[in-house]
């Protein structure tokens, strides 16, 4: 079992640039989210879906849409990417009160 | 308003110097507590949950407990491979969403 696999694993974009975040689990959960983490802000949500089919918002969903392509699968996409969105994005499959966390992607924007 | 809050923010240990990380929360009606270990450049991953007032939870060196106000993550004996950043979050009322604490960093020393 791979977990939850996101990709790219890094990725300098320049300012308007568009790009979507990949993110996979094989675990068989039905929900899954997207948070980013920056300095002295900790972990905030900025989208989740509690199931295939469904998505809502977290916290800071601002210049973010998702699509939950299925049960495994749940991408994040900048449309117009700006030096704010500078953060390491975590995506997260639920198991009840569990949280699996992937790996991460590092994402600059300049 | 919900609020986590952990101190230290960071915190250097000799090997075997015991201690604890402590997370104090401000919630309305605390549906559990979440302890998660972050190492450099990963994601979080899942320590122990606890649901109620006076219950604990050990695993290895790690042991944490909780309070109607607090929860702390003591370490035992701890070693270089604990170095790391210890994540509390925890869940209130009937929201699923998690209140994040931006975390204590620990160094374990040789």
């Amino acid at each position: 079992n791979a977990g939850v696999t996101q990709t790219p694993k890094f990725q300098v974009l320049k300012t308007g640039q568009s790009m979507t975040l990949q993110c996979a689990q094989d675990m068989n959960h039905n929900s899954m989210y997207w948070y980013r983490q920056d300095p002295g802000m900790g972990l905030r949500l900025i989208y989740y879906s509690a199931s295939e089919g469904t998505t809502d918002k977290g916290e800071v969903p601002n210049g973010y849409n998702v699509s939950r392509l299925n049960k495994r699968e749940f991408s994040l996409r900048l449309e117009s990417a700006a030096p704010s969105q500078t953060s390491v994005y975590f995506c997260a499959s639920i198991d009840l009160d569990t949280q699996y966390f992937g790996p991460g992607t590092r994402l600059t924007v300049l | 308003e919900d609020q986590v809050t952990q101190s230290p923010e960071a915190l250097r240990l000799q090997e075997g110097e015991s201690s604890s990380l402590n997370c104090s929360y401000t919630v309305s009606g605390l549906r559990g507590l979440f302890w998660y270990r972050q190492d450099p450049g990963k994601g979080p991953e899942f320590l122990f949950t606890l649901y109620s007032a006076g219950e604990e939870k050990e695993k290895e060196r790690l042991k944490a407990t909780l309070t109607k106000k607090e929860s702390f993550l003591h370490i035992t004996a701890p070693k270089p491979e604990d170095s790391a950043t210890y994540l509390c979050a925890v869940r209130a009322g009937n929201n699923r969403k998690l209140i994040w604490g931006l975390g204590t960093s620990l160094a374990v020393n040789p």
